[in-house]
């Protein structure tokens, strides 16, 4: 099945600064990647998604690139604030042939310090 | 109102009892999952229906079982509680958009604490 690893496990940046996590899968299959973020005493909530005829999207913020060839995938934030620590996720996805669900990381906290 | 509603939020039980958790969901999704997170583990799929008649395994769903009473209610259940199913569960709900994977839509989560 699909592996997805995510790095750093945890990170603190400045406040202002830019913040990256990167995620690596094992499946060539997968063509869905979405990071989704967490906030204390809440479920995962979808921030931006990629799928594998992209090579990068941006949303404000957030930008996503991914590498096909390569098979990782980076969540980029940038002029970070306070509001933006919590504990961030990838995932993969394969949907098709009776399989669905998502694969996630294990997540990355994300200290913003002020 | 929640679009995906998760009850009880908190349980506590002991070793051997019988727990069903519920998912409720106005979203009208066809697509239903049961997750499991634990600390510095991530979030691993127990459970997936692609509709009322469609129940498939997850990569960890020994010890659990489910039920997809319509196309809004999906509840999971643990026939015989023990202490290292202590865990954070998550309902989460995804449309079918012609086959392509999507975004899903998370419950707030039931915290299960196994003595």
């Amino acid at each position: 099945g699909e592996n997805v690893e995510q790095h750093p496990s945890t990170l603190s940046v400045q406040e202002g600064d830019s913040a990256v996590i990167k995620c690596t899968y094992s499946d060539s299959a997968s063509n869905y990647f979405p990071w989704y973020k967490q906030e204390l005493g809440k479920g995962p909530q979808l921030i931006i998604d990629i799928r594998s005829n992209v090579g990068e999207k941006k949303d404000q913020r957030i930008a996503v690139t991914l590498n096909k060839t390569a098979k990782h995938f980076s969540l980029h934030i940038t002029e970070t604030q306070p509001e933006d620590s919590a504990v961030y996720f990838c995932a993969a996805s394969i949907r098709g042939g009776g399989a669905d669900g998502l694969t996630f990381g294990k997540g990355t906290h994300l200290i913003i310090q002020p | 109102d929640a679009d995906v509603t998760q009850t009880p939020r908190n349980r506590i039980t002991k070793t051997g009892k019988r727990i069903m958790l519920e998912c409720s969901q106005t979203k009208g999704h066809d697509r239903m999952y049961w997750y499991r997170q634990d600390p510095g583990l991530g979030l691993q799929l127990i459970y997936y229906s692609f509709d009322v008649k469609d129940i498939n395994k997850g990569e960890i769903s020994d010890g659990y079982s489910v039920s997809r009473q319509a196309q809004a209610k999906f509840s999971l259940s643990l026939e015989s509680a023990i202490p290292n199913q202590t865990a954070l569960y998550f309902c989460a709900t995804s449309d079918d958009d012609s086959g392509r994977a999507g975004e899903q839509f998370f419950g707030p989560g039931t915290r299960l604490t196994v003595l």
